[in-house]
């Protein structure tokens, strides 16, 4: 079976860090680019960030850039977020989701986690 | 930056019923419109990919259509487990971006 799993937040002042990081497992990490989607409680979805499988490649949205720094370790199936200068919007839900297709680009993300709560707060 | 648009906000729909969810774009852009479901509680669910194209798993009764700026979801058949919120979703190739709509939530009338 398919398995994403995030872990890794928590409570953190403004103007922290925090280092969020997602498993894979059930299918070839490294043959699939991986994406970071963030959601503020009860409100909908922001894409955060995407690398490709290879690490080659990485995308960030206008909000994170900066701040946020995406990494994957092939060889333990991690993918990772590294978030600094925390702010209180950055409050969310974040999950971790893949590729729907093996090699595909990056276009739609067919697995997700269930999300690690992160929480910006003095 | 590309901003998605979904209508209705809300859609109160009865079982047995056709429901159409909308999505347009504030500008065209080539391909690449995915549709994912989100129940309380629960992450997100790809429903459709490349506009049309169902995700493993997902029922014959959706799909996708659309093209340029207008793009549409439709549930032909609504099953009690359908009602959720819907998103659409897309990716713009340079700078390379993606962005969500702000949701339809199709609920039980």
């Amino acid at each position: 079976e398919v398995q994403l799993l995030e872990s890794g937040g928590g409570l953190v002042q403004p103007g922290g860090s925090l280092r969020l990081s997602c498993v894979g497992a059930g299918f070839t990490f490294s043959n699939y680019g991986m994406t970071w989607v963030r959601q503020a409680p009860g409100k909908g979805l922001e894409w955060v960030s995407a690398m490709s499988g290879s690490g080659g490649s990485t995308y960030y949205a206008d909000s994170v850039k900066g701040r946020f720094t995406i990494s994957r370790d092939n060889s333990n199936n991690t993918l990772f977020l590294h978030m600094n200068t925390l702010r209180a919007e950055d409050t969310a839900l974040y999950y971790c989701a893949k590729d729907v297709g093996e090699k595909s680009g990056l276009t739609a993300f067919d697995v997700w986690g269930q999300g690690t709560m992160v929480t910006v707060s003095s | 930056e590309i901003v998605l648009t979904q209508s209705p906000g809300t859609l109160s729909l009865s079982p047995g019923e056709r429901a159409t969810l909308s999505c347009r774009a504030s500008q065209s852009f080539a391909g690449y419109l995915a549709w994912y479901q989100q129940k309380p509680g629960q992450a997100p669910r790809l429903v459709i990919h490349d506009t049309s194209n169902r995700a493993t798993g997902i029922p014959a009764r959706f799909s996708g259509s659309g093209s340029g700026t207008d793009f549409t979801l439709t549930i032909s058949g609504l099953e009690p487990e359908d009602f959720a919120v819907y998103y659409c979703q897309q990716r713009t190739n340079w700078p390379r971006m993606y962005t969500f709509g702000q949701g339809t939530r199709l609920e039980i009338k």
